[in-house]
């Protein structure tokens, strides 16, 4: 069965520090992979996707990034947080190649990071 | 900017009863719908999605699709005070390979 793995589970970080959060999915290969953070009381914001290695559309141009290095991890990061960055964020994964009928995502268990 | 709406609630119902969720759509191409619940504190976890217009049974679960009207409800039956939580809806996009998410419905169930 697959399974997706996401740490650190919670993380306290000043303004203006770098950033790092990794996402592993196991039990699949070639799974389309997403990043969203969900701020306090708000629904889900897109921040990333990518169909493979290499491949990362951005939604929301801001001071994040995201890379794929291998098939199954994908890593969020960014230079210098600000405040605005606190927020719940939950990595998801979907069986590629499905089209638009059938992309069930199911969500790891997510980073909740502070900003202070 | 292609939405999502659903009313925030708090939804309030006892124990037993049937909770109605209901979510809009405006985007006409899209074609999968899902639920989604939240505990919170938590990451969403899939109840149950929907392709066709018409209902999908799923246990105490019932989703309802109609593409005309564009929207897509939730039918909780013999509600449970564990079914306490903040439901999800999403649609897929026919824009980006991803689904689009409503803010939620926070349903309190009332022992």
């Amino acid at each position: 069965s697959q399974t997706i793995h996401q740490w650190p589970a919670t993380l306290v970080q000043p303004v203006g520090s770098p950033l790092s959060l990794e996402c592993t999915v196991e039990g699949t290969s070639n799974p389309n992979l997403y990043w969203y953070r969900q701020a306090a009381g708000r629904g889900l914001q897109l921040l990333f996707y990518s169909v493979g290695i290499g491949q990362i559309s951005s939604e929301v141009p801001q001071n994040l990034s995201a890379s794929r290095p291998q098939d199954r991890q994908f890593i969020l990061s960014s230079k210098k947080l600000l405040l605005s960055d606190s927020g719940f964020y939950l990595c998801a994964w979907s069986v590629a190649g499905m089209g638009g009928w059938t992309d069930t995502q199911y969500f790891g268990p997510g980073t909740r990071l502070t900003v202070l | 900017q292609k939405e999502v709406e659903q009313n925030s609630g708090p939804l309030s119902v006892p124990e037993g009863a049937i909770a109605s969720l209901n979510c809009t759509y405006s985007d006409r191409g899209s074609q999968s719908f899902f639920w989604y619940r939240q505990y919170s504190g938590k990451s969403p976890e899939l109840i149950m999605f929907i392709y066709s217009n018409g209902d999908k049974e799923d246990g105490r679960f019932t989703a309802q699709l109609n593409k005309a009207s564009q929207y897509v409800s939730l039918l909780i039956r013999d509600s449970q005070p564990s079914d306490s939580a903040t439901y999800l809806c999403a649609v897929n996009s026919q824009f980006v390979r991803a689904l689009t998410f409503g803010s939620g419905t926070r349903l309190q169930v009332q022992p």
